[in-house]
């Protein structure tokens, strides 16, 4: 079956520019998450989305940053007044959450590369 | 605090090596998960193995193996008889039991296996 999807895989902006990443998870997963991958290093976890629960959104680095899940599938990622700093992969992924102790393996996207000039 | 570390920033193997990439992890949770991905040079994480905190055999699945010692808060991945295709970013990944949402990975293990 079809797996996470990402748009676009490329984004090049202007410092101060508002941009809007989209991700559309497995069919029928109901957990979505976010990452953001810097150049070289590991993943640094921004948002989760689990059925119509609030979101977990700790791992949101600034109020510039914001997420939102529409009918508990296609989530976008909107970055405001993008900074030099805000360029790297970002990553969506999605699980089957069955319960609350969830062990349920998350299946990645190809990522949006995010570049800020 | 969740904390993963893999202390191996680079490895580089000739073809048909065995190698052995290792991940430290540090919780305080009783009930966690850990997770090897791998990230070949396209980019999309691939998922290899999940492993819960209560079990603590090993796995083999085909030329990967995984070792998993709570003694030593390790869950060590083994490639064997390495091939070209396993150049890759390996991650370790360590998810806390009663949060499905967040999951804390290590820096990434860079292999690289050479013909």
């Amino acid at each position: 079956g079809a797996g996470v999807s990402q748009s676009p895989s490329n984004k090049v902006t202007e410092k101060g520019k508002d941009v809007e990443l989209r991700c559309d998870p497995i069919s029928g997963h109901t957990a979505l998450y976010w990452y953001r991958q810097s150049l070289g290093q590991g993943l640094e976890f921004l948002i989760y989305f689990q059925g119509n629960s609030a979101p977990d959104k700790s791992g949101l680095p600034s109020d510039r940053f914001s997420a939102e899940r529409t009918g508990g599938s296609v989530s976008t990622l909107t970055i405001q007044r993008t900074q030099q700093e805000d360029s790297a992969v970002y990553l969506c992924a999605s699980s089957l959450v069955r319960g609350p102790s969830s062990t349920d393996t998350q299946y990645f996207g190809p990522g949006t590369r995010l570049t800020v000039l | 605090a969740q904390k993963v570390t893999q202390a191996q920033t680079e490895i580089s193997v000739v073809e048909k090596e065995d190698v052995t990439l290792d991940c430290v992890y540090e919780t305080r949770d009783t009930t966690y998960y850990l997770f090897w991905y791998k990230q070949p040079p396209s980019g999309e994480l691939v998922f290899l193995i999940r492993r819960n905190s209560f079990d603590e055999q090993n796995e083999i699945s085909g030329r990967y193996s995984w070792n998993f010692q709570k003694s030593t808060s390790s869950f060590n991945f083994t490639i064997t008889a390495s091939q070209v295709v396993d150049s890759a970013v390996y991650f370790c990944a360590l998810r806390r039991g009663t949060n499905a949402g967040k999951s804390t990975f290590g820096d990434g293990t860079t292999l690289t296996v050479k013909p």
